[in-house]
């Protein structure tokens, strides 16, 4: 079965530390995103890559990074720089264009110690 | 610049009642699509429906039902004779075809549901 999968569900980091969030996807989708989630606020784009060594900043994109070596691998890298990364971390993918919808992973919840 | 708006941040019903999610959007663009995903407790978020700018058919699926109408910028979802596993966080999103929006989903605050047993 076709899918995006996160990983780890739950991630503890100590602070200071940089801690690398996993997404891979075996839809042949050329785009993929990264989404935050916080209580009350829905979500809110990190990043996203509409191809293959490209990849645009979203809203909130301060004390992250990614990378796109692949297609169907999005790593996401919660730096130190990221004052409050306590969070719920979404990974999507999509055909790249307008009025596509998302495909989701299950997310990994992040919590710093 | 594109906005959706989920004015009610949590929705609290007893089974078998019907409930209705406000969803009510704003964007320059006359060509544009709008969403609706369901987030269970299981955190992923669920594709339930597409409807583009130029249909304004109302659309039923089994217990749900979607009212679009471009007149008040709206496209509302409304589940009807609601069941405990309708419990989570429901979140319109809308995609526009021009500007620096393209390729990207703009999503609401999103509305948690609760339906008591």
């Amino acid at each position: 079965d076709g899918g995006i999968t996160q990983s780890p569900k739950y991630l503890f980091r100590k602070e200071g530390q940089n801690v690398t969030l996993s997404c891979e996807q075996n839809l042949n989708h050329d785009a993929m995103y990264w989404y935050r989630q916080d209580p009350g606020q829905g979500l809110r784009l990190i990043y996203y890559s509409q191809i293959v060594n490209d990849f645009q900043k979203g809203d909130i994109a301060e004390g992250y990074s990614v990378s796109r070596e692949k297609k169907e691998s999005f790593p996401l890298t919660v730096t130190s720089a990221q004052k409050n990364p306590t969070a719920f971390y979404l990974c999507a993918s999509s055909i790249w264009g307008a009025g596509y919808g998302y495909t989701f992973g299950s997310g990994t919840r992040l919590t710093v110690v | 610049a594109q906005k959706v708006t989920q004015a009610q941040t949590e929705i609290s019903v007893v089974e078998k009642e019907d409930v209705t999610l406000d969803c009510v959007y704003e964007t320059r663009d006359t060509t544009y699509y709008l969403f609706w995903y369901k987030q269970p407790p299981s955190g992923e978020l669920v594709f339930l429906i597409r409807r583009n700018s130029f249909d304004e058919q109302n659309e039923i699926s089994g217990r749900y039902s979607w009212n679009f109408q471009k007149s008040t910028s709206s496209f509302n979802f409304t589940i009807t004779a609601s069941q405990v596993v309708d419990s989570a966080v429901y979140f319109c999103a809308l995609s526009e075809i021009g500007g620096t929006s393209y390729g990207k989903l703009t999503f609401g605050q999103g509305t948690i549901l609760t339906v008591h047993p």
